[in-house]
């Protein structure tokens, strides 16, 4: 599976739109973008997947460069239980493990 | 959803005892799961991958002797930790995948071992 590559830490003020960038410049054209969240001492949670076309759902926006290359996720107005780290994980729809880099965490302030 | 539960939340042992955690999902079959492990303020490290009816397989430098990984049923599969020392506390986490479209991963809640 490709590498990601995210930031260690970024911060967002409560009700403002955190933006959270991921390179994924080796993809394939068979790998997702997958984002998943882990709130401290607590499973990861899945937010969102694509392949090539933006997505959204009740979590987030998931935008893709046309050339795949790099991804944002999107939390249109970050709130105090957003803070959590978010990680990118890029990977085929076979079915394998999910493996975790080191994410980004995202500390939402009022 | 998918829910994936885990028991216990939290165990506390002594050095040399075995400690056995469950992960269960709940309202969804799933014949692969997997077992990570996380220390603190480090990302989740996948330590196995188990499917129903068959041995693990373990990621490099996990001993399968030591975690023990049985997958019985389509709805469980269980982590021994055995002889626990100290350096074995951690906090870990199962997956399980979806066995219908996307293959999509659901985590439990952990269980947070500590080993005195």
């Amino acid at each position: 599976d490709a590498k990601t590559t995210q930031p260690p830490s970024m911060d967002c003020a409560e009700g403002r739109a955190a933006n959270l960038p991921c390179n994924h410049s080796t993809i394939s054209g068979n790998e997702y973008v997958y984002w998943y969240r882990q709130i401290h001492s607590q499973g990861p949670q899945y937010i969102i997947h694509g392949l090539k076309n933006n997505e959204t759902n009740e979590m987030a926006s998931l935008i893709i460069t046309e050339d795949r290359k790099s991804s944002t996720l999107i939390l249109p107005h970050a709130t105090l239980r957003d803070t959590a780290v978010y990680y990118c994980i890029v990977r085929t729809q076979a079915g394998t493990a999910l493996i975790f880099g080191k994410g980004t965490t995202l500390s939402v302030s009022s | 959803g998918a829910v994936v539960s885990q028991h216990p939340s939290w165990v506390i042992c002594k050095s040399g005892t075995s400690v056995k955690i469950e992960c269960r999902s709940l309202d969804f079959q799933a014949t692969t799961m997997f077992w990570y492990r996380q220390f603190p303020k480090q990302s989740l490290m996948l330590m196995a991958t188990s499917n129903e009816g068959s041995k693990a397989t373990y990621e490099q430098g996990v001993e399968k002797d030591k975690f023990l990984i049985n997958h019985a049923s389509l709805t469980l599969s269980t982590l021994t930790v055995t002889s626990a020392h100290p350096e074995d506390s951690s906090f870990y986490i199962c997956s399980a995948r979806v066995d219908r479209h996307n293959n999509e991963q659901f985590f439990g809640p952990g269980t947070r071992l500590t080993v005195l």
